[in-house]
């Protein structure tokens, strides 16, 4: 079945540093793509998504670029904050069912 | 900004007793999931409704658990009875199909401890 790989965490990294969280796909068909990000004691918020093959989301300075070649869509932010510390989720839809499929998550430490 | 509202946002029980979890989806949302999350098996989808019609459930331990939507306002996840393995934070989400418009909108949880 449809199914996401993320990297495995924690990622501890000093503030204004580069940030890279790798995430690969398996599905069947074109699925869409997402990241939602998870702040201490709340649900999960929509951080960025793309829907197609070679599409790039973007927000608060975060980007992911949906790369059907090599089936990966990684979450990258050229100067992380520590506002930044969150646990990052990628995740697909799929297909007619609609639903989300998330990978296992990955903490980011940003440290002053 | 509009929520999803989810009741209670923690709950300690005692193995053996029933547990009901309430969510108030976004107005106007058709579609309403629940996902479980523990730290060994991440997030896993356990039930979601379309038009308060269950499209699938087969996530759901079918012995133990059901969910409902007795209207378009309430989502309800019972657990009966309750097992220490059911610890865990609860989300519903809901949204409008397809996700790639907007996305879901996911509430705060519901910390379960089953002690």
């Amino acid at each position: 079945g449809d199914s996401v790989t993320q990297m495995e965490g924690p990622v501890t990294l000093s503030e204004e540093a580069f940030l890279t969280i790798n995430c690969t796909y398996t599905a069947t068909g074109y699925p869409s793509l997402f990241w939602y990000v998870q702040y201490p004691g709340e649900g999960l918020q929509l951080l960025l998504k793309a829907t197609k093959a070679d599409d790039k989301g973007s927000n608060k300075g975060f980007e992911a670029t949906y790369r059907k070649e090599t089936t990966s869509f990684h979450l990258e932010k050229g100067s992380v904050q520590v506002s930044d510390s969150a646990v990052y989720f990628c995740a697909l839809s799929q297909g007619a069912t609609n639903k989300l499929i998330f990978g296992t998550g990955t903490l980011l430490a940003v440290q002053p | 900004d509009a929520r999803v509202t989810q009741t209670p946002r923690h709950k300690v029980t005692e193995m053996g007793q029933e547990v009901t979890m309430r969510c108030q989806p976004i107005l106007g949302h058709n579609t309403v999931f629940w996902y479980r999350q523990t730290m060994m098996q991440g997030l896993e989808l356990l039930a979601y409704f379309r038009n308060r019609a269950p499209l699938d459930d087969s996530g759901m331990p079918k012995d133990r658990f059901s969910a409902e939507m007795p209207d378009a306002t309430l989502a309800t996840l019972k657990i009966q009875p309750s097992e220490p393995r059911d610890s865990a934070v609860y989300f519903c989400a809901s949204g409008l199909v397809p996700p790639e418009n907007y996305g879901y909108t996911f509430g705060s949880g519901t910390r379960l401890t089953v002690v």
